[in-house]
Parts: C-alpha cells; structure tokens; sequence
C-alpha cells in the first residue's frame, strides 16, 4: 500500500498570500495519478487537480499542481477567503487507493 | 448532468445489518469505477474499496477487508455498501466516488452520515 505523508499539517496564511502544500509517496506513483481535493465542513470532497497538474473542470487558475515519482506539491496562488479549508491529495494509479493525512490551511 | 444520489442518514444499534447505496445517473454506470470512501467524525479520508460496474471487479483496502461488501445493481445504476454487524467504530460520513482509467473523484455523493449507538 503506497502511503501519502502531507505536509504540514497546518497551514496560517492572510488572504492574498501563497500556499504551498506537499504530499509525499511512500514509493512512486504510477503515471502519477495523483489528484488533490478541498474539502470544507460538511462538505463532499472536491476535485482540484488529477494526474498531478491538470485542473479539473471549473477550478480557478490559483490553484496549480506539479511533481512527479514521489513528491507532489499544491500550490494556490493569492489566497481568497474560500480557499481556507482542508486539503487532501489521493493516489489512484495502484490498489489500493489510498489519501494523506490532510492540510488545513486556515486564516492567520 | 452526471449525479451520484447516496441514501439516507442512519441510526443502527451495534451488531445490526446496514447497507448504504449510490445511484449513478447523467452517464455510462457500467463504464466507469465506484469508490467508498470513509470519513471519521473530524478525521481524514479513507478509500475502503472500489468496484467497476461492468464486470464487478472489486477490489478492497486490506483494513476494511472482510469487514464491509461493496456490491453493484447495473439494472438499476446502484453501488452498494454493506455491513453485517455494525460497531460504534463504523460511525461516519461515508461517500461514493467516481473513477476512471485516468482520473479520480470528478463526481462524489453527498455522502451517507451513519452512528452506531446502543
């Protein structure tokens, strides 16, 4: 089972500033099917990026994904107030599919 | 307009029998993978297993082996998640995914809130 490690698991940032999430493999990602999500209270996850840097449908272009192997990265650019959530990435190139820990990345 | 439509909130005492269901509609059921996905009350995701429709190919997470069945109607586009006798521990929000070769998680259920209490 590929294990997924984010970090950190907190994130304190001001609108308008830069977040920069990782997520870390416990080996390499087959094709690098890795899909990051935001997911708010009482909410359905939402999908953000698949395979890494393509934005899924209707995503804002803040919100940008890249690596490869074994070290991925979520970066959103200029903060607004809906950004502030929890984010999770997921590997699904190889069963079973499985999802970090989550970051959460609140207003400072 | 593709939707996945999961049941209802439930209320079970331990050691009673649940199933939960996900009904895919606005695309090909067959053709794509359903997930079910746990989420613990304030915790993380987690992806109990998954099958595809077509064949009924199914697969699950090790940890959730032989303690859950995941199940598919294709008559009537309907994933199912079934537990024989609940524990307090099965408490959560529980939610359908959809998949494909390529891609994850584009379309999700609303998600199914269950307790366990005696």
């Amino acid at each position: 089972e590929i294990v997924l490690t984010q970090s950190p698991g907190t994130l304190s940032l001001s609108l308008g500033e830069r977040a920069t999430l990782s997520c870390r493999a416990s080996q390499s990602v087959y094709s690098n099917y890795l899909a990051w999500y935001q997911q708010k209270p009482g909410q359905a996850p939402r999908l953000l990026i698949n395979g890494a840097s393509s934005r899924a449908t209707g995503i804002p272009d803040r919100f940008s994904g890249s690596g490869s192997g074994t070290d991925f990265t979520l970066t959103i650019n200029r903060l607004e107030p809906e950004d502030f959530a929890v984010y999770y990435c997921q590997q699904y190139g190889t069963s079973p599919l499985t999802f970090g820990g989550g970051t959460k990345v609140e207003i400072k | 307009e593709v939707q996945l439509v999961q049941s209802g909130a439930e209320m079970k005492k331990p050691g009673e029998p649940l199933k939960i269901s996900c009904e895919g509609s606005g695309y090909s059921f067959s053709s794509y993978w359903i997930g079910w996905v746990r989420q613990l009350p304030g915790k993380g995701l987690e992806c109990m297993g998954i099958i595809y429709p077509g064949d009924s190919d199914t697969r699950y997470n090790p940890s959730f082996q032989g303690q859950v069945t995941i199940s598919v109607d294709r008559s009537i586009n309907t994933a199912y998640l079934q537990w024989t006798s609940l524990k307090a521990s099965d408490t959560a929000t529980y939610y359908c995914a959809r998949g494909g070769t390529s891609h994850w998680g584009d379309y999700w259920g609303q998600g199914t809130l269950v307790i366990v209490s005696s």
